[in-house]
């Protein structure tokens, strides 16, 4: 069974860092377009990130240059280096696999951070 | 970037009625429009892949159809677990990709 559990969540004052992570079961990180996604309380979905096949990252422009994302292929996991954490940050954050143009058909049950 | 305008933001509709939700596209995007159903505190759910092709386990009630720059999502005969919010999305261009704002489909 495909599935994506994330952690490593919490409280944080504002500028600090966390490290989500994306553990990976049923299917290949280096074969799929991991994405996080993330959704601050009562508001919409915003994308953030994406690691390509080929590693390739790429970012919303509300988080470039302050988060990073990066997968570890020997342990199927996908990371989430967030610095420079913003109160505006707060949310609950999904990891996701994006089967393009196929949609987002696989969700993690997402970690909640509270930068506060 | 291709940002995506749906609209209406929320509607109020009553058991067996038929709703529609677009999404304008602001760039063309080949067609790779999603639909997404979330309720409250769940992740959300894909409904139809590619403009139009309806997932597996989704009621045939659901439909989407367009091809740029307008997309639509239909639901046709309205049911109580339908009452929830709706999101397009599209992941064509280079990223930045996008989310539309979201309906609320709530109970009239």
């Amino acid at each position: 069974e495909e599935q994506l559990v994330e952690s490593g969540g919490g409280l944080i004052q504002p500028g600090g860092s966390l490290r989500l992570s994306c553990a990976v079961s049923g299917l290949n990180v280096r074969n799929s377009y991991m994405n996080w996604v993330r959704q601050a309380p009562g508001k919409g979905l915003e994308w953030v990130s994406v690691i390509y096949t080929d590693g390739s990252p790429y970012y919303a422009d509300s988080v470039k240059g302050r988060f990073s994302i990066s997968r570890d292929n020997s342990k199927n996991t996908v990371f989430f280096q967030m610095s420079s954490l913003r109160v505006d940050d707060t949310g609950v954050y999904y990891c996701v696999r994006d089967r393009r143009p196929a949609g987002i058909d696989l969700w993690g049950q997402g970690t909640l951070v509270i930068v506060s | 970037d291709a940002q995506l305008t749906q609209s209406p933001s929320s509607l109020s509709a009553s058991v067996g009625d038929r709703v529609t939700i677009t999404c304008r596209a602001s760039r063309p995007i080949n067609n790779y429009l999603n639909w997404y159903q979330q309720k409250p505190g769940k992740a959300p759910r894909l409904l139809i892949a590619a403009a139009s092709r309806l997932q597996a386990g989704v009621p045939p009630r659901f439909s989407g159809s367009g091809s740029g720059p307008d997309f639509t999502l239909t639901i046709s005969n309205l049911q109580p677990e339908d009452f929830a919010t709706y999101y397009c999305q599209q992941s064509y261009t280079i990223p930045p990709w996008t989310f539309g704002l979201g309906t609320k489909v709530e109970i009239k």
